[in-house]
């Protein structure tokens, strides 16, 4: 079956900016994270949705930041206001149910640049 | 809070060497899970293998195996007859019930096989 899809996979933008970022899980998997991977480090997160609702979004790092997952199914990340520290890869994973032994599924990131 | 540490930042071995990579992980729980995801040049996180921390027997999956000591709160991955597929970033991961749902990664091992 089809696995985690992030569009787009890059996305230049100049600072000030909005950016939308868009993820479609697997199908049939009810939790769905988002991850922001910086040069050389591991993915760090974001926030966690369980169905439409974000169960943890204590990842976020400011209120530029936003994610909405109006039917339990595809999620967007919304950043406003772009700057420089924000370029990285944003990475979007999937799980059947969620919980910490449930295995995330990743998709293959969208790599933000701001200018 | 939890934290997964693998020292090395990267290992290079000629084709068909075996090479062993270190995590090592830090929680208060009884109860955690382990992963291993493998980072090719493509970008996309690619799951290997999940532990939990109750089933302390080792693995193998035909090149790769892991070795999961508690005593130690290590959780080796080795990869044996390496070959030049094998060449990515390597990350190692902890969760727990406890605390957030979401994955904690260490920094990851940049591997390269050399033909």
């Amino acid at each position: 079956g089809a696995g985690v899809s992030q569009t787009p996979s890059n996305k230049v933008t100049e600072k000030g900016k909005y950016v939308e970022l868009r993820c479609d899980p697997i199908s049939g998997h009810t939790a769905l994270y988002w991850y922001r991977q910086s040069l050389g480090q591991g993915p760090e997160f974001l926030i966690y949705f369980q169905g439409t609702g974000a169960a943890d979004d204590s990842g976020l790092p400011n209120d530029r930041f936003f994610a909405v997952r109006p039917e339990g199914s595809v999620s967007t990340l919304k950043i406003q206001r772009t700057e420089r520290g924000d370029s990285a890869v944003y990475l979007c994973a999937s799980s059947l149910s969620g919980g910490p032994a449930d295995t995330q599924y990743f998709g293959p990131g969208t790599r933000l640049t701001v200018l | 809070a939890q934290k997964v540490t693998q020292a090395q930042t990267e290992i290079s071995v000629v084709e068909k060497e075996d090479v062993t990579l270190d995590c090592v992980y830090e929680t208060r729980d009884t109860t955690y899970y382990l992963f291993w995801y493998k980072q090719p040049p493509s970008g996309e996180l690619v799951f290997l293998i999940r532990r939990n921390s109750f089933d302390e027997q080792n693995e193998i999956s035909g090149r790769y195996s892991w070795n999961f000591q508690k005593s130690t709160s290590s959780f080796n991955f080795t990869i044996t007859a390496s070959q030049v597929v094998d060449s990515a970033v390597y990350f190692c991961a902890l969760s727990v019930p406890s605390g957030n749902t979401p994955l904690v990664f260490g920094k990851g091992t940049r591997l390269s096989v050399i033909a």
